[in-house]
């Protein structure tokens, strides 16, 4: 079966600054990889997936993360961040036929600080 | 745009009471899911149905039961309420040809 971990409980950034939230995945062969973000008192939102080809993969809200296979990580990186990046952020897996049943990690809180 | 609506944004109940979450979705989605949602322990799946009366157990089933008698409707269970089942509950709908999972704003119980 598939896991996630995702390192980083809480992060802390000031505004402008750059970001880097990890997730490190455990699955035999290549995975579906998703991250999607959590406002406050909202639902998920997809901000990326990496299902094959190019392992740098392009999202919404200028995000960007980037599939490594020998290390098993899907990194979600944004080169400056914005106050209202503030929110909680989930990596997810899935795998193999049931693509669409996915395994979410524990989450990562931002905090931006102006 | 796809949506997903939850009937309650707040519940509060009482042990032992019977509760029903409802999630509608609007795309004709095949998949839809049941997740709940505690700090520190992510999502996990409590059920998912694949179509109409087809269901299928999560993770974390216990004490739950999940009906489908539509499609854009799937409806969440608690047959007895109990306090550890104070927390948010997220329902989501799946687009097969981008494995997307689309999810509605949620619904905090609070069961006392």
């Amino acid at each position: 079966a598939q896991s996630v971990t995702q390192p980083d409980i809480h992060i802390t950034v000031s505004e402008g600054a750059s970001l880097e939230l990890r997730c490190n995945y455990s699955y035999g062969a290549t995975p579906y990889l998703f991250w999607y973000v959590q406002s406050p008192g909202q639902g998920l939102q997809l901000l990326l997936k990496y299902f094959s080809g190019d392992t740098l993969v392009q999202g919404i809200k200028g995000f960007e993360a980037e599939f490594k296979r020998s290390q098993s990580s899907f990194n979600l990186r944004k080169p400056s961040v914005h106050w209202s990046d503030a929110a909680e952020y989930f990596c997810a897996v899935g795998a193999g036929t049931n693509a669409g049943k996915s395994t979410f990690g524990d989450g990562t809180t931002l905090t931006v600080k102006p | 745009d796809v949506k997903v609506t939850q009937s309650s944004r707040y519940l509060v109940k009482r042990t032992g009471e019977k509760v029903f979450l409802e999630c509608v979705q609007d795309m004709d989605h095949e998949n839809m899911f049941w997740y709940r949602q505690d700090p520190g322990l992510g999502l996990r799946l409590i059920y998912f149905s694949y179509d109409v009366k087809m269901k299928e157990k999560g993770d974390i089933p216990e004490g739950y039961s999940v009906s489908r008698e539509k499609k854009e409707r799937f409806s969440l269970i608690l047959e007895s309420a109990s306090t550890n089942q104070t927390s948010m509950y997220l329902c989501a709908s799946l687009a097969v040809n981008s494995y997307e999972q689309y999810f509605g704003p949620g619904t905090r119980l609070t069961v006392t």
